[in-house]
């Protein structure tokens, strides 16, 4: 199965600052014939389900604020998230989607 | 707008086995597959399986095979998760959700808290 490292485990950011996430895949996530990275970002807030954010590494999904950005390719991906604000409070996972089973990081539980 | 309805709260013995519905419209269930995933309290989002309604073939996480099993019914739409032999370790909240284009999941249901208790 492919392993998905997340870090930090937690951080602390400060309103207006800009938090960055990483996540580490085992496996090359570069889906060669569209060239593209199966790799999400969920962000989940408490007593909800997850939402999607970020697919094909770096594409918004509908109606996500352009403070949410992602980037990389391979192994090594990031989330960034601009100009923070207080209701980005949440625990955010990766996940890919290369291989069954799909894998997510452990999460990275995000506080201001 | 595009829901997936999920069946309410279940409280299980252990041994025993329960089964979740998702309920989706039609053109969900006819175009896109449909994902399994649970959290345990606290703990983060574990992929259990998926299916492909229209061809209803599953595919099931190595971890779980023998102990689920997932299934469609096209006169309604729904499809359904069984998990059984169950243990206090499969306290969790039940998730459907639809898989976009590739494999990530674009909705979900609101989930279902399964209770394993004696």
């Amino acid at each position: 199965d492919i392993v998905m490292t997340q870090s930090p485990d937690s951080l602390a950011v400060s309103l207006g600052e800009t938090a960055t996430i990483n996540c580490k895949s085992s496996q090359n996530l570069l889906y060669g014939a569209i060239n593209k990275n199966s790799l999400a970002w969920y962000q989940q807030k408490p007593g909800q389900p997850p939402k999607l954010l970020i697919y094909w590494a770096s594409t918004r999904d509908s109606g996500v604020p352009d403070r949410f950005s992602g980037s990389g390719s391979g192994t090594d991906f990031s989330l960034t998230i601009s100009s923070l604000q207080a209701e980005d409070v949440a625990v955010y996972y990766c996940q890919q989607y290369f291989r069954t089973p799909y894998t997510f990081g452990q999460g990275t539980k995000l506080e201001i | 707008q595009v829901q997936l309805v999920q069946s309410g709260a279940e409280v299980k013995k252990p041994g025993s086995s329960v089964k979740v519905s998702c309920k989706t419209s039609r053109d969900t269930f006819n175009t896109y597959a449909i994902s399994w995933v649970r959290q345990a309290p606290g703990q983060g989002l574990e992929w259990m399986g998926g299916v492909i309604p229209i061809y209803r073939r599953a595919n099931y996480a190595r971890k779980f095979q023998g102990k689920l099993k997932i299934n469609t019914d096209e006169s309604t739409s729904t499809a359904y998760m069984e998990l059984s032999s169950l243990s206090s370790e499969d306290t969790a909240i039940y998730y459907c959700a639809r898989e976009g284009s590739g494999g990530y999941i674009d909705f979900w249901g609101q989930g279902t808290l399964v209770t394993v208790s004696s």
